[in-house]
C-alpha cells in the first residue's frame, strides 16, 4: 500500500474558524491532490500540486487554499469554514500526471 | 469538459456470479487513461485497474478486467466469480493527457448476496 496518511482523521469545527488538513506521503511522488466527497457529487478535485511550491486549482477551489513546502507534505486550509464545507476530504498521490492515484484514508470534517 | 457516466446507481448480484459495472465517458482527446476504484464501507479508496486509450488489449488484474470499447467510449468493469467482500461502491474515472487530474463518475453501489 502507498504510504499516505492524513491528519486529523476526524474534526468538528465551528463556522468561521480556519482549519488545516495535512497529507503526508512517504512515496516521494511528485503529484498530490485534495478531493472532497459528498453524496450525489462523487469525488471533486479541490487543488493539486505538481511539485514543491507548485499548485493549481481544481473544480471546487473557492474557500480553500493549499501549500506544499516539502515533497512529502500537502496542506489544505479552509480559510473560514462554512457548513457547506462539511465533507470527507481525501488526499491522493501519483507518480506522473496521468498515472493511477493512490488515496489516503480520508478526513471527515464537520462544520457546525 | 470530460464527463463520466455510471448509469447503475445500485446492483445486486449473487455470490460467485460475474458482474459488469457500466461506465461511459465523454472526451474529445485521443490520449487518456481509464481507472476503476473500489470504496468499501470503511471508506478508503482502492485502485483496481487501469486502461490506456492506446492499449489494444483489455486490462486484467486478477478477478478484475476492463471491457474497453473505444469507439463506444465505454470502459466497463467486469468482476468474475464475485465474493461477499466485493460489496462496495465502485467509481470509474478518466484522466486526460496533460490534464493533471482525474474526473470521477458518481459511482455504482454493488451488493453481493450470499
Amino acid at each position: 500500500d502507498a504510504g499516505i496518511t492524513q491528519s486529523p482523521r476526524h474534526k468538528v469545527t465551528e463556522t468561521g474558524t480556519p482549519v488545516t488538513l495535512r497529507c503526508h506521503q512517504t512515496e516521494n511522488h511528485r503529484y498530490m491532490y485534495w478531493y472532497r466527497q459528498d453524496p450525489g457529487h462523487g469525488l471533486r478535485l479541490i487543488h493539486y500540486s505538481y511539485g514543491v511550491k507548485d499548485t493549481d486549482k481544481g473544480e471546487v477551489s473557492d474557500g480553500y487554499s493549499v501549500s506544499r513546502s516539502k515533497t512529502e507534505d500537502f496542506l489544505l486550509t479552509l480559510e473560514s469554514a462554512t457548513s457547506s464545507q462539511t465533507s470527507v476530504y481525501f488526499c491522493a498521490i501519483s507518480r506522473t500526471s496521468g498515472s493511477e492515484q493512490y488515496f489516503g484514508p480520508g478526513t471527515r470534517l464537520t462544520v457546525t | 469538459a470530460q464527463k463520466i457516466t455510471q448509469t447503475q446507481p445500485g446492483m445486486f448480484v449473487q455470490e460467485k456470479e460475474a458482474v459488469t459495472l457500466d461506465c461511459t465517458y465523454d472526451t474529445s482527446d485521443q490520449s487518456y487513461g481509464l481507472f476503476w476504484y473500489k470504496q468499501p464501507s470503511s471508506g478508503e479508496m482502492i485502485f483496481l485497474i487501469y486502461q490506456g486509450s492506446y492499449d489494444e488489449q483489455n486490462a486484467t488484474e486478477g478477478r478484475y478486467s476492463l471491457n474497453f470499447q473505444k469507439a463506444r467510449k465505454s470502459a466497463n468493469l467486469v468482476i468474475s466469480a464475485s465474493q461477499l467482500g466485493d460489496s462496495a461502491m465502485y467509481f470509474c474515472a478518466v484522466s486526460i493527457q496533460g490534464a493533471q487530474k482525474l474526473v470521477f463518475g458518481q459511482g455504482t453501489r454493488l451488493t453481493i448476496n450470499p
